[in-house]
């Protein structure tokens, strides 16, 4: 079965720095993908940035990038220019891509992240 | 672009009461469906999924079980809640290409 280690419970950055958040997991499939997921106190799932495994670049949107290091089963994620709105807690999150999976998510245990203004 | 609806947003219940929580999904046909639960403010534990009419599977065998009844409709229900049920009870659809996950709003669950 796989796993998500999320290591860090909380985390804090001020406001228009730089934060990253690790995220470690085990699987022996060579063909998957990772998430991370940011949920506000409304608790609203909102999906921040998504790896699959086989593209070797490192996701980006905007202000959130990703390390992704297929071989030492880690995948962090960088939040550039904090703003006191990335405050939530982060979810790193794991899915099979083969059929068989059926799509299920394998989510960490979360990491709260407080923007200090 | 798919949505889902999920109600209600709050539920009070006492303990040894049933339960029935719907979620129904729009923009999409066929669509693999997932309850998650989320305890605590932490990490969301699978509870079932569906990839089909009437096909239910159950990841943790608990006092809950999931009805498929048409399509884009889900419903996660007990006979009898106990105190352990309270949390945070998510739907989840998954896009065509594995990155579309949709989550609905959610449903504070608490069993008094």
């Amino acid at each position: 079965a796989q796993t998500v280690t999320q290591s860090q419970p909380e985390m804090s950055v001020q406001e228009a720095e730089t934060v990253t958040l690790s995220c470690t997991y085990d699987t022996s499939e060579s063909d998957y993908y990772l998430f991370w997921y940011k949920q506000p106190p409304s608790r609203q799932m909102i999906l921040v940035i998504r790896q699959e495994a086989y593209k070797q670049q490192n996701a980006t949107e905007n202000r959130f990038s990703v390390n992704f290091q297929k071989a030492a089963k880690s995948f962090s994620l960088k939040i550039s220019d904090s703003q006191l709105g990335d405050a939530a807690m982060y979810f790193c999150a794991y899915s099979n891509a083969g059929g068989t999976s059926y799509g299920k998510l394998t989510f960490g245990q979360g990491t709260i992240l407080t923007v200090h203004p | 672009s798919q949505t889902i609806h999920q109600w209600p947003a709050t539920l009070v219940q006492p303990v040894g009461s049933p339960l029935s929580l719907e979620c129904t999904v729009e923009g999409t046909s066929n669509p693999n469906l997932y309850w998650y639960r989320q305890a605590a403010g932490r990490g969301l534990q699978l509870l079932f999924y569906s990839v089909g009419i009437g096909q239910i599977s159950s990841e943790v065998p608990q006092n809950l079980s999931a009805s498929r009844p048409q399509d884009r409709q889900f419903i996660l229900s007990s006979k009898k809640l106990l105190l352990s049920d309270s949390g945070f009870y998510l739907c989840a659809t998954r896009g065509t290409k594995n990155y579309g996950y949709t989550f609905g709003s959610g449903t504070r669950l608490t069993v008094v």
